[in-house]
């Protein structure tokens, strides 16, 4: 069974581009979440999703950020334009609904912006 | 709101060295509580679970007590290797409202020959 898969795994980019990350999660796993870790610091929730639906966007930083869950299969996530602060790893994971808590994740989209 | 918050590594041990990992939590409700492994080149990975107090989570030699008068849940192993070498994180599920998990900031382990 394949796992949960990001793409690009690395990218570098000047800030006020914009930059489009992928997860594709788990078939079969309706919960999909975003998160980002910045050098040193925790892991931060940024949004949830169930299917198609977003249950808590809580975590998003602002409205340079938007994510979006195409019928309920894989994700996006778009920053634009981006900042240097935007800089970190951005984690997908995915879990089956009633086991909210048991993620699986992806290996990450390390995002650098010049 | 809730929060984690664990030791700051890096931590450096010998080969068969006792580990433990200090973790403590801020939550309303009962949280379920969770320590993930993320081995260098790899995504995050749940390594044990603990859905109430008093409840020990163990897998692969670690384990980890959920104690609910400390507000704790320490990682501890009997005896590291060198494969054990990974960023530790500890986490909680909150029992109400969204289903989201809060992560501490890691914890480094490395182990030595």
């Amino acid at each position: 069974e394949a796992g949960v898969t990001q793409f690009p795994s690395h990218s570098v980019i000047e800030k006020g581009q914009t930059v489009t990350l992928r997860c594709d999660p788990i078939s079969g796993h309706d919960n999909l979440y975003w998160y980002r870790r910045v050098m040193g610091k925790e892991i931060k929730f940024l949004l949830h999703f169930v299917k198609e639906s977003k249950q808590d966007e809580s975590g998003m930083p602002n409205n340079r950020f938007l994510a979006e869950r195409t019928g309920g299969t894989y994700s996006t996530l778009k920053v634009q334009p981006a900042e240097l602060e935007d800089s970190g790893v951005y984690f997908c994971a995915s879990s089956i609904q009633g086991r909210s808590g048991e993620l699986f994740f992806g290996e990450g989209s390390r995002l650098t912006v010049l | 709101g809730n929060s984690v918050t664990q030791m700051e590594g890096p931590v450096t041990l010998s080969e068969e060295a006792f580990l433990t990992i200090n973790c403590t939590y801020t939550a309303t409700g009962y949280p379920s509580l969770f320590w993930y492994v993320q081995y260098p080149g790899e995504g995050l990975q749940l390594l044990l679970k603990a859905t109430k107090a008093d409840d020990k989570g163990s897998n692969k030699g670690f384990e980890a007590t959920y104690r609910k008068e400390t507000t704790s849940f320490h990682l501890e192993k009997g005896s590291v290797q060198v494969s054990d070498s990974a960023v530790y994180f500890c986490a909680l599920l909150d029992s109400g409202g969204y289903q989201k998990v809060t992560f501490g900031i890691g914890t480094k382990l490395q182990v030595i020959p």
